[in-house]
């Protein structure tokens, strides 16, 4: 069965600089999370979009962003990194509101 | 205190014995449970979920929800050491899409 897709897999990026990571849900499912999860922490809930609209928030920075296109795609940008930022981030999917699938991941490295 | 709370382990147990992982939850509006498995660096894995009161058995898995108690448990039959993971619990309500994940309970299987 098709899963999530996460590009890239692997990202070093220098202080300040920005980053996008892109997440293909799922085929037919419309809804798509992101999480961070730091060295040693649980998944953190940052932003979702269910049918290209924001649908819930969490402890996103302002320095990030997010949006869902018309193909459900879903791209996370994150500018003036920071060290702290250094994390895997998980793109999920889910059919409306149903059971979250994760992706494999973007290792996300700020030097 | 985390609204989801879990036993940080490590659970060992020997090889064919049942595992009893177990997780608390503060919040009452919780209404959707779920137990995913995280091997290191890798991403999520739902193993199982649940909405009801009582019992909810898949394979060697069995999910029991507590909502009185506010208590939700994993019980996997005859562990196998590829069950050597830390196992995550996750809590929603109905009025969120967001998951809240507990600090996951890492479970050892000695061959």
């Amino acid at each position: 069965a098709a899963g999530v897709i996460q590009s890239p897999r692997h990202l070093i990026k220098e202080k300040r600089e920005t980053a996008t990571l892109k997440c293909y849900p799922i085929p037919r499912h419309d809804t798509v999370y992101w999480y961070q999860q730091g060295p040693g922490q649980d998944p953190q809930f940052l932003i979702s979009f269910y049918e290209k609209m924001q649908s819930d928030k969490g402890s996103i920075p302002d320095r990030f962003s997010a949006q869902q296109f018309s193909d459900y795609h879903s791209e996370l940008n994150m500018s003036s990194l920071e060290l702290g930022d250094s994390a895997l981030y998980f793109c999920a999917s889910s059919r409306d509101s149903d059971t979250q699938y994760f992706g494999p991941g973007t290792r996300l490295t700020v030097l | 205190q985390k609204e989801v709370e879990q036993n940080s382990g490590p659970l060992s147990v020997p090889e064919g014995a049942i595992a009893s992982l177990n997780c608390t939850y503060s919040d009452r509006g919780s209404q959707s449970f779920f137990w995913y498995r995280q091997y290191s660096g890798k991403s999520p894995e739902l193993i199982m979920f649940i909405y009801s009161n009582g019992d909810k058995e898949d394979g060697r898995f069995t999910a029991q929800l507590n909502k009185a108690s506010q208590y939700v448990s994993l019980l996997i039959r005859d562990s196998q050491p590829s069950d050597s993971a830390t196992y995550l619990c996750a809590s929603r309500m109905d009025s969120s899409y967001k998951l809240i994940f507990g600090s996951g309970t890492r479970l050892l299987v000695r061959p």
